[in-house]
């Protein structure tokens, strides 16, 4: 069976302090891994998406994150949070047609 | 311009009644998604149309049921509403179906069932 799974379920950081948010996946094939955000009381926006390619992949704001085959990871990092950053983060990933998340982060930005 | 819209944003009501969601994308988007978000952020699908076909229907009670009039719009019926369904319920669209295709969602619509 398909699964994300996010280790993390809270983290606070400081404001300029790097972060890495963990995601690792349950797939039996092809697997398209993505990263939404959503902010408090909003919709979820897609910050990143790989399907093929250089396993590092930008996304908006400065996030990255690098698909791991051997660790069956997609990590999400920033060098350096803002307090703008604070908002709830989800792993999901696609086969056939669905879209499964993980249970989400929800990160703290101190200013 | 929004590109996903929901209405009613925010839905209070009573154990049993019946109400209906509605979701309208302007993307031209062909795929059409309701997730169901409990009280613990856990997001999951609950049905996924497709130029108006059905193409995903998860373990949902049969009191909600889904329907897509046009692929520009997919609407939720809910019968008999149980305290359990209260959740946010949103609404997403994706160009193509697929697992590649990003979809895009829609505010939220946030479900109290008293």
């Amino acid at each position: 069976a398909q699964s994300v799974s996010q280790h993390n379920h809270h983290v606070i950081l400081s404001e300029a302090a790097s972060l890495e948010l963990g995601c690792n996946y349950s797939y039996g094939g092809t697997v398209n891994l993505f990263w939404y955000v959503q902010y408090p009381g909003q919709h979820l926006q897609l910050l990143l998406k790989y399907f093929s390619g250089d396993p590092l992949v930008k996304g908006i704001k400065g996030f990255e994150a690098e698909f791991l085959k051997s660790k069956f990871s997609f990590n999400l990092r920033k060098p350096s949070v803002q307090w703008s950053d604070t908002a709830e983060y989800f792993c999901a990933g696609a086969a056939g047609n669905m879209l499964t998340f993980g249970g989400g982060t929800r990160l703290m930005v101190k200013p | 311009d929004t590109a996903v819209s929901q209405t009613p944003k925010y839905l209070v009501t009573q154990m049993g009644n019946d109400k209906s969601i509605k979701c309208e994308q302007n993307l031209g988007h062909d795929t059409m998604y309701w997730y169901k978000q409990d009280s613990k952020k856990f997001l999951k699908i609950m049905f996924s149309y497709n130029n108006k076909e059905l193409i995903i229907n998860e373990t949902v009670p049969n009191r909600f049921s889904p329907k897509s009039p046009d692929k520009a719009h997919l609407n939720l019926h809910i019968n008999s509403l149980e305290l359990g369904d209260s959740a946010v319920y949103f609404c997403a669209s994706s160009l193509l179906r697929g697992s590649a295709e990003t979809q895009y969602f829609g505010p939220g619509t946030r479900l109290l069932v008293l």
